[in-house]
């Protein structure tokens, strides 16, 4: 199986500044099937970023989201107030079928 | 607008089994691509995918945990359910239900907002 992993597992940043966020796979992982999501505390998680780029619906433009094969990159370009939260990556793997979720990297305010 | 939400039991105890239910509205699991997820987080942990079933009513799961799953739906009345044997202190987490589309990937969304089962005796 497909093992996420994300670094770093803590960033400290200031709001403005731009975050990166990385997700490295054990394996190549077909684009399409690479997605992040935003999970702010004691709240579900929320789809931001789907086929390794794409924007999920109401995501604003300064998420973007980049990589293919095993190394993906999630960008925040200028970081609001809302935006400090943790971060996940996911991918799927066809064999056997199978999701798998990265450890995640929380974003904090420094 | 599509919505999800997860329900069961807050508290079990060890060894016995799990049913939680996924009522779910604003689409339906008998149009091709459809499926749903169950997926867990435990206090302060990441998330981790526990078992899909799509509209074609084919069934995926977990590799560490496909003894203890068993996911199906009643398309009828918009719901899947999930069970899960032989509870122990490790399985205490929020339990997720989320849509995705086999057809059509694009990531789990929406997501119910999740319910907390602490195992415990």
């Amino acid at each position: 199986e497909i093992v996420l992993t994300q670094s770093p597992g803590t960033l400290s940043l200031s709001p403005g500044e731009r975050a990166t966020l990385s997700c490295r796979a054990s394996q190549s992982v077909s684009s399409s099937y690479l997605a992040w999501y935003q999970q702010n505390p004691g709240q579900a998680p929320r789809l931001l970023i789907y086929g390794a780029s794409s924007r999920a619906t109401g995501i604003p433009d300064r998420f973007s989201g980049s990589g293919s094969g095993t190394d993906f990159t999630l960008t925040i370009s200028r970081l609001e107030p809302e935006d400090f939260a943790v971060y996940y990556c996911q991918q799927y793997g066809s064999s056997p079928p199978t999701w798998t979720f990265g450890q995640g990297t929380k974003v904090e305010i420094k | 607008q599509v919505t999800l939400r997860e329900s069961g039991p807050a508290l079990v105890k060890p060894t016995q089994t799990l049913t939680l239910t996924c009522t779910f509205s604003g689409f339906s699991l008998s149009t091709s691509g459809m499926c749903v997820s169950w997926i867990r987080q435990p206090p302060g942990k990441a998330l981790e995918w526990l078992a899909l079933i799509d509209w074609d009513d084919d069934k995926y799961y977990s590799t560490s945990l496909k003894t203890r799953l068993t996911i199906s739906k009643d398309t009828s009345k918009n719901q899947v359910v999930l069970t899960m044997t032989n509870m122990d202190p490790v399985d205490t987490a929020t339990y997720y239900c989320a849509r995705s589309n086999l057809v059509v990937p694009a990531g789990f969304d929406p997501w119910g907002q999740g319910t907390l089962v602490t195992v415990s005796s």
